[in-house]
């Protein structure tokens, strides 16, 4: 039972250039969430989704997409890559009913330079 | 002003002593509250939720104070394994998303 699992682990890119970061869960999860976690702040809430089919916006979610592909997969692409959006990503997922608690991935370090 | 301030420390704590930190929230009508604790570049992971009338989990205690709008977390008889950030989260509305506070580090040492 992997959990949540992300990949690339570590990834560079240049301004400008697009990528996408892959998150799965194998618990059966409906909601799934991506995070960016920067020095001296929270993680703050880019997208998330209530369940398959359905995508929301967070408190960040200029210059992201994502895609909920099936239960299991949760995608975050970067379009046109900017400095401002290296952070480390986290994507987490939680059972559905009266359950709070979020299950994350291992994170994804990204730096645009 | 953020939803949840923590103060970032770090606590800086020999091995069996107590360490006790608050964090403040900013929306009265949150409901739920958390701590969560991330080790150095991991993922976060829950350790406790935070119940209205305070609760222990073996060595920690977690308490919400409502009127002053804030959470506390004490571990006693600390352990080198207890350094890490402890994340202080909040539920302020009536859905299932989270607010984060940005940690308290808290450092054992031998």
């Amino acid at each position: 039972n992997a959990g949540v699992t992300q990949t690339p682990k570590f990834q560079v890119l240049k301004t400008g250039q697009s990528m996408t970061l892959q998150c799965a869960q194998d618990m059966n999860h409906n909601s799934m969430y991506w995070y960016r976690q920067d020095p001296g702040m929270g993680l703050r809430l880019i997208y998330y989704s209530a369940s398959e089919g359905t995508t929301d916006k967070g408190e960040v979610p200029n210059g992201y997409n994502v895609s909920r592909l099936n239960k299991r997969e949760f995608s975050l692409r970067l379009e046109s890559a900017a400095p401002s959006q290296t952070s480390v990503y986290f994507c987490a997922s939680r059972e559905s009913g009266q359950s709070y608690e979020q299950y994350f991935g291992p994170g994804t370090r990204l730096t645009v330079t | 002003r953020k939803e949840v301030e923590q103060d970032p420390g770090p606590f800086n704590v020999p091995e069996g002593a107590t360490v006790a930190f608050n964090c403040t929230y900013s929306n009265s009508a949150s409901q739920s509250f958390f701590w969560y604790r991330q080790d150095c570049r991991k993922e976060p992971k829950l350790l406790m939720s935070v119940y209205s009338s305070g609760n222990e989990d073996g060595r920690f205690t977690a308490q919400l104070n409502r009127a002053s709008q804030y959470i506390s977390l004490l571990i006693r008889d600390s352990k080198l394994s207890d350094s890490a950030t402890y994340l202080c989260v909040v539920n302020p509305s009536t859905d299932y998303k989270l607010s984060f506070g940005a940690g308290t580090t808290v450092t054992v040492r031998a």
